[in-house]
């Protein structure tokens, strides 16, 4: 079951420009994550944003979270060739027995453009 | 550099085959998960441990088992692979009773022909 659905499926953009992924969810969450996929490795962790928190900035990153509308959104700011990845949007959800888990959504696939 | 290792980066079995996956950590992760990859479908649950010879069943656990006897490895078995099977399979760890970040292997792309 995806809980995270991304906007756009798949970002085209020239470096330098700034690239915005947008994340909707269902339920209730405890925190949000956004992790990165370079093409066929394994995920990396980007941020987390607890659902107490608005903004988040880590580097050239920037996450908002407004829970009253279930949304998320990642902007990049200055894009590089590097930042070329599936970005994924990750929430916990409470599990049977009481256990948290992440749940994926299926990605943005961004494309920087030397 | 903390790490989760994957065993295989590509593995290729026959229908009927019996396959493990393995993943170790070297962070004394409580948490471990393993994760399916597919096109449009995004990353699934499979099964995940919380502790030592504890297992949980996740989203998609049919075909699948898993084994924790140290806290450091879990693997994954498919006990007689299908071709519907073929995929990208994750290995993921993470600390503490809450979900933080979770670090990832670099997976295992597995094609059952």
């Amino acid at each position: 079951s995806q809980q995270g659905e991304e906007d756009p499926q798949a970002l085209s953009i020239q470096e330098g420009e700034n690239a915005t992924m947008n994340c909707s969810y269902k339920t209730s969450i405890n925190n949000l994550q956004w992790y990165r996929q370079n093409s066929g490795r394994g995920l990396v962790h980007l941020i987390l944003i607890r659902s107490n928190e608005r903004e988040k900035h880590s580097g050239r990153l920037r996450v908002t979270l407004d829970t009253s509308k279930k949304s998320s959104s990642l902007l990049i700011t200055a894009s590089r060739a590097a930042d070329t990845a599936s970005y994924f949007c990750a929430t916990v959800s409470m599990f049977s027995g009481g256990y948290n888990k992440l749940i994926f959504g299926a990605g943005t696939r961004l494309a920087v453009h030397p | 550099d903390v790490k989760v290792t994957q065993s295989s980066r590509y593995l290729v079995k026959r229908t009927g085959e019996k396959v493990f996956l393995e993943c170790v950590q070297d962070m004394d992760h409580e948490n471990m998960f393993w994760y399916r990859q597919d096109p449009g479908l995004g990353l699934r649950l499979i099964y995940f441990s919380y502790d030592v010879k504890m297992k949980e069943k996740g989203d998609i656990p049919e075909g699948y088992s898993v084994s924790r006897e140290k806290k450091e490895r879990f693997s994954l078995i498919l006990e007689s692979a299908s071709t519907n099977q073929t995929s990208m399979y994750l290995c993921a760890s993470s600390s503490g009773p809450r979900t933080y970040g979770y670090t990832f292997g670099s997976g295992t792309r597995l094609t059952v022909v």
